[in-house]
């Protein structure tokens, strides 16, 4: 089946930080997601993505379906951005990634 | 606000006890999920609902018996789990099933330790 991998495992961030979070699949996809997973356990929907690049306030993403991976950019970072991120790839069923967790500190 | 609710939030329970998890969705979408969370781990699929009926069932235990009993309902039968089973189970829908490539939108989840 299809692999997804993220990098890095582990950020950790001061508040007013950039970041880039990469999601690399091993197959051609129908459709990327990501997706931030609060403390809570909530997964909440960032980004719907299959190619090109979106952007939402700070957060935008960019997905290059012809080489395999997809990016997440978050920038100028604040304490409610620390969670888990995880992209999730659609090919018969949605296949999530291994998840990158980010603090950010004040 | 999430449009998918998830009830009960926690729930405890014996090895020998019966208890269920439920799901509801008021988007008007044909496709429901149940993907089991495990601690630092990313979530996996268990069941996929489409028009109601169930169209995947990953390998999952007779211990876990999903049921749809219409398209915004979306239960999870639980009986004789083990320890092991104690996870974060999560809710998901979205406007057709998995390979129309729509957004999938997921509940707050039931997290659920077994005793």
């Amino acid at each position: 089946g299809i692999q997804v991998e993220q990098s890095p495992p582990d950020l950790i961030l001061q508040e007013g930080a950039n970041s880039t979070l990469r999601c690399n699949f091993s197959d051609s996809v129908n459709n990327l997601q990501w997706f931030h997973q609060n403390p809570w356990g909530q997964l909440i929907n960032l980004f719907y993505i299959p190619s090109g690049t979106k952007q939402n306030g700070r957060l935008s993403a960019t997905t290059v379906a012809t080489e395999r991976y997809s990016l997440l950019y978050i920038s100028s970072s604040q304490t409610t951005d620390s969670g888990v991120y995880f992209c999730a790839a659609l090919r018969d069923k949605l296949i999530f990634g291994t998840g990158t967790r980010l603090q950010v500190f004040p | 606000d999430t449009e998918v609710t998830q009830t009960p939030k926690h729930l405890v329970m014996g090895m020998t006890n019966k208890k269920s998890l439920k799901c509801e969705q008021h988007m008007g979408h044909r496709a429901m999920y149940w993907y089991k969370q495990k601690a630092k781990k990313p979530p996996e699929l268990m069941f996929v609902y489409s028009y109601e009926k169930l169209s995947i069932n990953e390998s999952v235990p007779s211990r876990f018996s999903p049921e749809c009993p219409n398209s915004s309902l979306l239960n999870l039968h639980l009986h004789a789990l083990q320890p092991e089973d104690s996870a974060l189970y999560l809710c998901a829908s979205s406007q057709e099933a998995h390979y129309s490539g729509n957004t999938i939108y997921f509940g707050e989840g039931s997290w659920l330790t077994v005793v």
